[in-house]
């Protein structure tokens, strides 16, 4: 089956510092990827559609110069935290549609833990 | 946007069933089912795209009325594995395909 892979699984910052996390699609070609970010307990809050070769299109409420993507290839999207602070710290997630054997399916990256100091 | 899902948490005991429910007050065009354990990512269950689509996998299934804009999960003779947080992930008619909007979570822990 599919796979997308996040990298890094964890990271840890001190404050004022940028934090850029890696999504890639393995095996399939992914035009379109989201990045989500979950609060301990709580559910998943889609951040931003990320389109390869254009500008991501970002939810309400989410600051577009805080959470710099790029999706420069059909593989890989790539998401910024610019200036994080401990606010910042959650754990982000990043997905991308594919159709297996003739279904539509939504895979998931591991995650990246990210906690600002 | 998000979709409303209840009950809160369900607490079972190995063999009982259980049932989860999903609404939105949106037209959807699928609805998307996942598990997830502490501290990992959310895995796929399922998807349902069809008004009065029902799918199935081993012991788990789900429902979708496209109509009433509600999808119900379904747990059947549960096992300790089937613990966890379950998602329901709404991607409305219209939107761009795979954008979804997920419910707060049902947590489900089954007991021996």
């Amino acid at each position: 089956g599919a796979v997308v892979s996040q990298h890094p699984s964890r990271v840890i910052c001190k404050s004022g510092t940028s934090v850029k996390i890696e999504c890639r699609s393995l095996d399939f070609q992914a035009t379109t990827m989201f990045w989500y970010r979950q609060f301990p307990k709580q559910s998943l809050m889609l951040m931003a559609t990320s389109n390869e070769g254009s500008k991501a299109t970002y939810e309400q409420g989410v600051e577009k110069d805080k959470f710099l993507i790029n999706h420069a290839s059909l593989t890989l999207s790539t998401l910024t935290v610019t200036s994080a602070h401990p606010e910042d710290s959650s754990f982000y997630i990043c997905s991308a549609p594919s159709r297996d054997r003739g279904r539509d399916t939504q895979y998931f990256g591991p995650g990246t833990r990210l906690t600002v100091l | 946007q998000q979709p409303v899902q209840s009950p809160q948490a369900v607490i079972l005991r190995e063999g009982e069933d259980a049932v989860i429910n999903c609404s939105s007050s949106k037209a959807l065009y699928s609805v998307h089912w996942y598990r997830q354990k502490h501290g990992e990512a959310p895995v796929f269950l399922m998807i349902l795209l069809k008004g009065g689509e029902q799918k199935g996998h081993e012991k788990i299934s789900a429902s979708f009325n496209e109509k009433k804009q509600q999808s119900s999960l379904y747990l059947t003779a549960s096992q300790l594995s089937y613990s966890g947080t379950y998602f329901c992930g709404t991607e409305d008619r219209g939107s761009t395909l795979g954008r979804l909007y997920f419910g707060r979570g049902t947590q489900l822990t089954v007991w021996p």
